[in-house]
């Protein structure tokens, strides 16, 4: 079955840095993927998707790229700010590649610290 | 335009009750999921229902549980004797159709806690 991995630890920017996170899937691509802010005590929050055949999405202060031969996707936030601070989630839709639910596939998330 | 609603917020119930988690989708949604997130764990799909169908329950436990989408009103999320494992947040989604790429808006979650 299909695998995220996306770092379990905490990640600490100083404000004013680009955070990148990382996400890491197994077996095989899906048609395409997610990420989710999702903050304490909230439901997520949909931020950015990206398809199998597009290599970069920007959105304001967010980038986001898919590279389906690493099997990986980064998330980047530049310019960060301490209301940056939150969970993040990375989320793979495998339906339209034969992978299997109709539902998302969603990683554990990295916890994203913006220190002043 | 409301969110998603779902409700209760905050329910606890003692191990061998019934739990009932509603949820409203976003106007014009009619597909609806239902996700879990136990504690310190990722968000898990157990199913995806439209309106008086279920399409996919291949998250849902075999037992237990059970999930509806009717014409009129809420999906209603259903758990029947309730155990402690089964402590978690549960979350709704919504969406105009299942067209690949199509954006899943997310509740704000009910916290069930079994005591």
């Amino acid at each position: 079955s299909q695998k995220i991995e996306q770092n379990s630890e905490a990640l600490n920017i100083q404000e004013g840095k680009t955070a990148t996170l990382t996400c890491n899937y197994t077996n095989y691509s899906p048609a395409y993927l997610q990420w989710y802010r999702q903050d304490p005590g909230r439901g997520p929050v949909f931020l950015l998707l990206i398809r199998e055949n597009e290599k970069e999405k920007r959105k304001e202060r967010l980038k986001v790229t898919f590279d389906t031969t690493l099997k990986q996707s980064l998330f980047h936030i530049t310019a960060s700010q301490p209301a940056d601070s939150a969970t993040y989630l990375c989320a793979l839709d495998m339906s339209y590649s034969g992978g299997g639910a109709d539902g998302l596939t969603f990683g554990k998330g990295t916890h994203l610290i913006i220190q002043p | 335009n409301a969110g998603v609603m779902q409700n209760p917020r905050h329910l606890v119930r003692r191990r061998g009750q019934e739990a009932r988690l509603r949820c409203s989708p976003m106007k014009g949604h009619s597909h609806v999921y239902w996700y879990r997130q136990l504690p310190e764990e990722g968000l898990k799909f157990m199913v995806y229902l439209q309106k008086e169908n279920i399409i996919d329950e291949s998250g849902m436990p075999k037992e237990r549980f059970s999930a509806e989408f009717p014409k009129e009103g809420p999906s209603i999320l259903r758990i029947q004797q309730v155990v402690r494992g089964d402590s978690a947040a549960y979350f709704c989604a919504s969406s105009t159709n299942r067209d690949s790429g199509n954006t899943i808006y997310f509740g704000e979650g009910s916290w069930l806690t079994v005591v």
